[in-house]
């Protein structure tokens, strides 16, 4: 059972440059979200999904798209990067509304 | 979104000792979970607790939901114990993090 799985680990990319990571998961979960992790801070949500066809913005949603055309992934595209785009990012799933979240094992991005 | 503050920011303990990690939050919710992050930045789920007391091993939680927070009892500290601890909040499907109690165990 791979849970939730994110790639790529790593990313280097420079300022203006696009791309997306890519986050799957196997346990039919209706929400998905990202997330990022900065130095010596907690985690902020990004955007979220509860459902195939349905997503919306978390606290950080700038800079950041997503869309979910199955229950199985939720992609996150960056469509310009910027340096304070650098962080680690996480994909969580769970159930519903309610419920044990599953974490992925992260991406770490660099732009420079 | 739900204002989460945990507490200390910072542990420095000693291999066998024991600690509480407490969690407070602004407003009611349905989901509530206590996460380890270890040194390799990996997020492992320690407990789904929105209310009433869970333990599992050295470790045992409790969350006061009338009263908005959740404590983390660390039993008998090992030094694999060490990393960041977070509480996680929701209602709304917009989970909140707090800033994290980061947990140094010296043998």
């Amino acid at each position: 059972n791979a849970g939730v799985t994110q790639t790529p680990k790593f990313q280097v990319l420079k300022t203006g440059q696009s791309m997306t990571l890519q986050c799957a998961q196997d346990m039919n979960h209706e929400y998905m979200s990202w997330y990022r992790q900065d130095p010596g801070m907690g985690l902020r949500l990004i955007h979220y999904s509860v459902g195939a066809g349905i997503t919306d913005q978390g606290e950080v949603p700038n800079g950041y798209n997503v869309s979910r055309s199955t229950t199985e992934d939720f992609p996150l595209r960056l469509l310009s990067a910027a340096p304070s785009q650098t962080s680690v990012y996480f994909c969580a799933s769970r159930v519903s509304n309610t419920g044990e979240l599953f974490f992925g094992e992260g991406s770490r991005l660099t732009v420079l | 979104g739900i204002q989460v503050e945990q507490s200390p920011p910072d542990l420095i303990l000693q291999e066998g000792a024991n600690s509480t990690l407490r969690c407070n939050f602004s407003d009611s919710v349905n989901n509530l979970q206590w996460f380890h992050q270890n040194p390799w930045g990996q997020l492992i789920n320690l407990f789904y607790i929105p209310s009433g007391t869970k333990q599992n091993g050295r470790l045992s939680a409790t969350t006061v939901a009338t009263e908005r927070y959740s404590l983390l009892y660390i039993s008998s500290s090992q030094t694999t114990d060490s990393g960041v601890y977070f509480c996680a909040v929701d209602n709304d499907y917009k989970l909140s993090f707090g800033a994290g109690t980061t947990v140094t165990v010296r043998a």
